[in-house]
């Protein structure tokens, strides 16, 4: 149990539309990170937020964004959503305060672009 | 390059048996850590085991193990009497660098598919 949950569970949209998917955590961690894993490839780092602030990006354009709330809730958001968006997106909280400390990650969100 | 090379897409054991899984990495950063995840059909992301570049010693969790061999930059995992439910892709990524934005930056690689017949 990571403590980690996501909603929605799945999600349909079509193209040109806009998403928000949410994360929050039982514990509280103030390292919140995305992920975007299309099908049958490893996850891709999209953000890391730190303190409400996003705090390093991978090679993700400007409409993937996101926020982070006091709570240590978060969301991503997707705008002009396109085909190729269509994967299983996760986040995963921070788990320790040590440099050997992992990211434990949420069971994810299905997004199918149409 | 690729970061991260798992250049087994599908393995199959036996129940009872032992397994390896390869993975062979590529940075220039001293500083960097290794991980092992398990992602059954369900899609979690499910937390192995964790190598550190400056440990000296190969971690281990229950049955699991990570066979880290620094000078061919390998991180192989190892997992010992495998198990019916071990059946599931299984992820080695690494995290370059000890603080700041690199916390939360895993690199994947593309994923082993694991399965254990009875």
């Amino acid at each position: 149990e990571t403590g980690v949950t996501q909603s929605p569970t799945h999600l349909i949209k079509t193209r040109g539309q806009q998403v928000t998917l949410r994360c929050s955590s039982q514990s509280g961690h103030n390292t919140v990170s995305w992920y975007q894993q299309a099908l049958g490839q490893g996850p891709q780092f999209i953000f890391q937020y730190y303190r409400e602030e996003e705090n390093g990006r991978g090679n993700f354009p400007p409409r993937f964004s996101g926020l982070q709330f006091p709570n240590y809730s978060s969301e991503l958001n997707v705008n002009a959503l396109e085909l190729d968006d269509s994967a299983l997106y996760l986040c995963a909280r921070r788990g320790g305060i040590t440099s050997t400390d992992t990211q434990y990650f949420g069971p994810g969100t299905r997004l199918t672009v149409l | 390059a690729q970061k991260i090379t798992q250049t087994q897409p599908g393995m199959f054991v036996q129940e009872k048996e032992a397994v390896t899984l390869d993975c062979t990495y590529d940075t220039s950063d001293p500083s960097y850590g290794l991980f092992w995840y398990k992602q059954p059909s369900s899609g979690e992301m499910i937390f192995l085991i964790y190598q550190g570049s400056y440990d000296q010693q190969n971690a281990t969790e229950g049955r699991y193990s990570l066979n880290f061999q620094k000078a061919r930059k390998s991180a192989n995992l190892v997992i010992s009497a495998s198990q019916l439910g071990d059946s599931a892709m299984y992820f080695c990524a690494m995290r370059e660098g000890l603080g700041g934005t690199s916390y939360g930056k895993l690199t994947f690689g593309q994923g082993t598919i694991l399965t254990v017949h009875p």
